[in-house]
């Protein structure tokens, strides 16, 4: 089943510092997108990126997609407290999510 | 914008006894999700539906769980009988519900979280 993997499971980096995730997936795709979870809350949309793109930015965040090795990573620059969360992956086609990556900044 | 609503927030039952969920997505989503995320894993997709049509329920265990989208409008969501192992947290999400493109984003609730003693 196509399913979103996410890598590291954990990162703990200095606040100021980038953080980048990566994600897998298993077959051809139509768009990836990334979602954010603060403890105990719900799913957050971040972005959306297009089969068809390479790369897009929102804010602090990139993305980039590589449709050839079927990976996408999320870049976080300047990272910050509030970024504190679980960031999960997920493929329109099977709306499958993985066990996220748990990313913790240290003040 | 008012987003995804969902109730009860908490719920405890002992095993064995039926609970229900409530969802009430964005207005004017066709389409609405139900998940169920275990504690350390990631969201797991139960049914979704189009409008009130059911698109996919393959990972719905139909002998205990049933859901049901009248009017297209709100959902619930029940378990009958419940299971030690259905203590998780269900999140409903909705969507504007055309196929591939930024229509596809999921706005989430907040969530019910289920304990079965």
């Amino acid at each position: 089943s196509q399913q979103g993997e996410e890598d590291p499971q954990a990162l703990s980096i200095q606040e100021g510092e980038n953080a980048t995730m990566n994600c897998s997936y298993k077959t051809s795709i139509n768009n990836l997108q990334w979602y954010r979870q603060n403890s105990g809350r719900g799913l957050v949309h971040l972005i959306l990126i297009r089969s068809n793109e390479r790369e897009k930015h929102s804010g602090r965040l990139r993305v980039t997609l590589d449709t050839s090795k079927k990976s996408s990573s999320l870049l976080i620059t300047a990272s910050r407290a509030a970024d504190t969360a679980s960031y999960f992956c997920a493929t329109r086609e099977k709306l499958t999510f993985g066990t996220g990556t748990r990313l913790t900044i240290i003040p | 914008e008012a987003g995804v609503a969902q109730s009860p927030r908490y719920k405890i039952i002992e095993k064995r006894q039926s609970v229900a969920f409530w969802c009430n997505p964005i207005s004017g989503h066709a389409t609405l999700y139900w998940y169920q995320q275990i504690l350390g894993q990631g969201p797991k997709l139960l049914i979704q539906f189009q409008n009130n049509g059911v698109v996919d329920d393959s990972q719905l265990p139909k002998d205990r769980f049933s859901a049901e989208r009248l009017k297209g409008v709100d959902s619930t969501l029940k378990i009958q009988p419940a299971k030690l192992e259905d203590s998780a947290v269900y999140l409903c999400a909705s969507s504007w519900g055309l196929a591939g493109g930024i229509t596809d984003t999921q706005y989430f609730g907040p969530g019910t979280r289920l304990t079965v003693l």
